[in-house]
């Protein structure tokens, strides 16, 4: 799988956008780009994923770049919620394997 | 609200202690993995089963063992652990291997072993 590179640490004002980037210039064709979050205490929790094109759903949007060697994930109207550590993972989607490694992630905080 | 239930939240136990983790998810996915997470650090994958079958062991150790006696419930058998086992294990499923389907993971079990 590729690596991806994050940011340690953003910060983000409630009720501002929250946009977080995240580098994996090595990644391949078939390679998929996810986005999991991790609230204090509890498990990851899925946002959203992607390939070339850019997907939204009702938690997040995300743009990848067209040679796809970055995204950004953002969170139209950040909350005190949305504070995690954010995971950007890309993935090759095989019938052999399902691994997701994690990366270290973004911590945001989102402020008040 | 998880849809992946993991019992018990908190676990002490002894190095020469024997215990059992569970897992287990209602929503007829076929596939379902165990990860570890140190403090501070991101989740590791431990194993994966897919159809009730171990499909990937990432060279844990045999003190951790693990079951998949229906395509509902995943079991972590404990033995002898060491204290650098101390840490979170999180359970996930998804409907199976490489569907596009992402992860569903549970809140985790924090395991401290004295």
């Amino acid at each position: 799988d590729a690596k991806t590179t994050q940011p340690p640490s953003m910060d983000c004002a409630e009720g501002r956008a929250a946009n977080l980037p995240c580098n994996h210039s090595t990644i391949s064709g078939n390679e998929y780009v996810y986005w999991y979050r991790q609230i204090h205490s509890q498990g990851p929790q899925y946002i959203i994923h992607g390939l070339k094109n850019n997907e939204t759903n009702e938690m997040a949007s995300l743009i990848i770049t067209e040679d796809r060697k970055s995204s950004t994930l953002i969170l139209p109207h950040a909350t005190l919620r949305d504070t995690a550590v954010y995971y950007c993972i890309v993935r090759v989607e095989s019938g052999a394997t399902n691994k997701l490694i994690f990366g270290t992630g973004t911590l945001l905080a989102v402020q008040p | 609200d998880t849809e992946v239930t993991q019992t018990p939240k908190h676990l002490v136990m002894g190095m020469t202690n024997k215990k059992s983790l569970k897992c287990e998810q209602h929503m007829g996915h076929r596939a379902m993995y165990w990860y570890k997470q140190k403090a501070k650090k991101p989740p590791e994958l431990m194993f994966v089963y897919s159809y009730e079958k171990l499909s990937i062991n990432e060279s844990v150790p045999s003190r951790f063992s693990p079951e998949c006696p229906n395509s509902s419930l995943l079991n972590l058998h404990l033995h002898a652990l060491q204290p650098e086992d101390s840490a979170l294990y999180l359970c996930a499923s998804s409907q199976s291997l490489g569907t596009g389907q992402p992860q569903h993971f549970g809140d985790g079990t924090r395991l401290s072993i004295l």
